[in-house]
């Protein structure tokens, strides 16, 4: 069984561009969770949605970032415009809502922002 | 809000030796507790996790964890490390909803 699966797994962008993040959650997980990991940080919940559906964004750091998951299969976590501050690694995961919070996380896409 | 504290940013063992990394969480109700590890350039991968009953878990790789409500912490413990232990772990407690809260994360370092 595959894993969550993240795309790109580096992107390199400069500022000022719109950077779209791409996450497969694991077949059959109701949750889905995207992370922000910086040195400065740690790991961050930016947004987490349940059935597709956005549950909680009060993580998500300015209205320049959004996060959209049009079916059970697919979520992107765009950035527009990026700025440097938004270099980290970024990370999707999933999980059964019956498995409370066993969340299974993807490789994580490296975003470095020019 | 919840939170969780790993007081240890780094630790370095040898080979062989024991381990344990701390945490402490604050939380008001009875905590789900977990233990992810991160090798470099992945992701992370639950350990272990407590949600009731016995307080001494097991986890995958041979590591154990054990609650202690009145210490507030859940640590992390392996009798004997490999070198392939070497990765950053981290100690997360579970918010309202389904949110994880994690803590700074603990780098284990292994001298062959």
């Amino acid at each position: 069984d595959a894993g969550v699966i993240q795309s790109p797994r580096h992107e390199v962008t400069e500022m000022g561009q719109e950077v779209t993040l791409r996450c497969k959650p694991i077949s059959g997980h109701d949750y889905l969770f995207w992370y922000r990991q910086t040195m400065m940080r740690g790991l961050e919940l930016l947004i987490y949605f349940n059935n597709n559906v956005p549950i909680d964004d009060s993580g998500m750091p300015e209205d320049r970032f959004s996060a959209k998951m049009p079916n059970a299969s697919f979520s992107t976590l765009k950035i527009q415009p990026s700025e440097p501050r938004d270099s980290a690694v970024y990370f999707c995961a999933s999980s059964y809502s019956n498995r409370v919070n066993e969340q299974f996380f993807g490789p994580g896409t490296r975003l470095t922002v020019l | 809000a919840q939170s969780v504290t790993q007081p240890d940013i780094h630790i370095t063992v040898s080979e062989g030796a024991s381990l344990e990394l701390r945490c402490n969480y604050s939380y008001g109700a009875t905590p789900y507790l977990f233990w992810y590890v991160q090798s470099p350039g992945q992701g992370l991968q639950l350990l272990l996790k407590y949600f009731s009953g016995d307080t001494l878990v097991q986890g995958i790789k041979g590591f154990e964890a054990e609650f202690k409500r009145s210490q507030s912490s859940f640590n992390l413990r392996k009798p004997s490390v490999h070198w392939s232990d070497a990765a950053e772990y981290f100690c997360a407690v579970q918010e309202y909803g389904n949110k994880l809260v994690f803590g700074a994360g603990t780098i284990l370092r292994v001298k062959s």
